[in-house]
């Protein structure tokens, strides 16, 4: 099973639009969560760390929920500027290693 | 400005090369990492290093050679015994933040056997 598994979409929505992102991770040791947003032919870029009460920044909203080792990511009123790829990634701070998932793609359509 | 710098952006291999990825920050960040992207398989470690003259393998390290001398220097050197070494290449150093222990990358290389 991979450490962490993400719906690789295609999501097409339309501007303003909510949409969701979801993640599954497979090790319960797992200590740190993030979400990194990657444009087309660039490098990742932290968009927000995960808290277990849940954290919210602007338009975006990020989720954890340790028992069922799930991560979520809410982008309310979509912009046209969303439109990337969402990678979620798990740490363990045993050999502090990073696991990313194959990441969501997502269009937002004027 | 601080960061990560990696070069080349762009790199033609013909069959049977070594070439060597440069990863060079100023961030004074102890560990740092590469990691291979192919399309559809997400990012999967090569090589990391703690601490200077110091690195380990990652899950993928086969056909690959790393060093680091200094702190600020983590080369990688893609050997001909990589046999599919066509891919975009990310270093990053870890870093502390308020959420946790996270990543910054480098601008990437891309590598492509001809």
């Amino acid at each position: 099973r991979k450490e962490v598994e993400q719906d690789p979409g295609p999501f097409n929505v339309p501007e303003g639009a909510t949409v969701a992102f979801n993640c599954t991770y497979s090790n319960s040791a797992s200590q740190s969560f993030f979400w990194y947003r990657q444009d087309c032919r660039k490098e990742p870029k932290l968009l927000m760390s995960v808290y277990s009460s849940g954290n919210e920044d602007g338009r975006f909203t990020a989720q954890l929920n340790r028992a069922s080792q799930y991560i979520s990511l809410l982008i309310r009123d979509s912009k046209l500027s969303d439109s990337a790829t969402y990678l979620c990634v798990v740490n363990r701070f045993t050999g502090n290693q990073f696991y990313f998932g194959t990441g969501t793609s997502l269009t937002v359509i004027p | 400005d601080g960061g990560i710098t990696q070069s080349p952006k762009y790199l033609f291999r013909k069959e049977g090369q070594n070439v060597t990825l440069s990863c060079e920050q100023n961030l004074n960040h102890d560990a740092m990492y590469w990691y291979r992207q192919d399309p559809g398989q997400g990012l999967r470690l090569i090589y990391y290093s703690q601490i200077v003259n110091d690195f380990q393998k990652g899950d993928i390290a086969e056909g690959y050679s790393v060093s680091r001398e200094k702190k600020e220097s983590f080369p990688l050197t893609v050997t001909s015994a990589q046999k599919n070494p066509t891919a975009f290449y990310l270093c990053a150093v870890g870093q502390r933040s308020k959420g946790g222990y996270g990543y910054t990358f480098g601008s990437g290389t891309r590598l492509t056997v001809v």
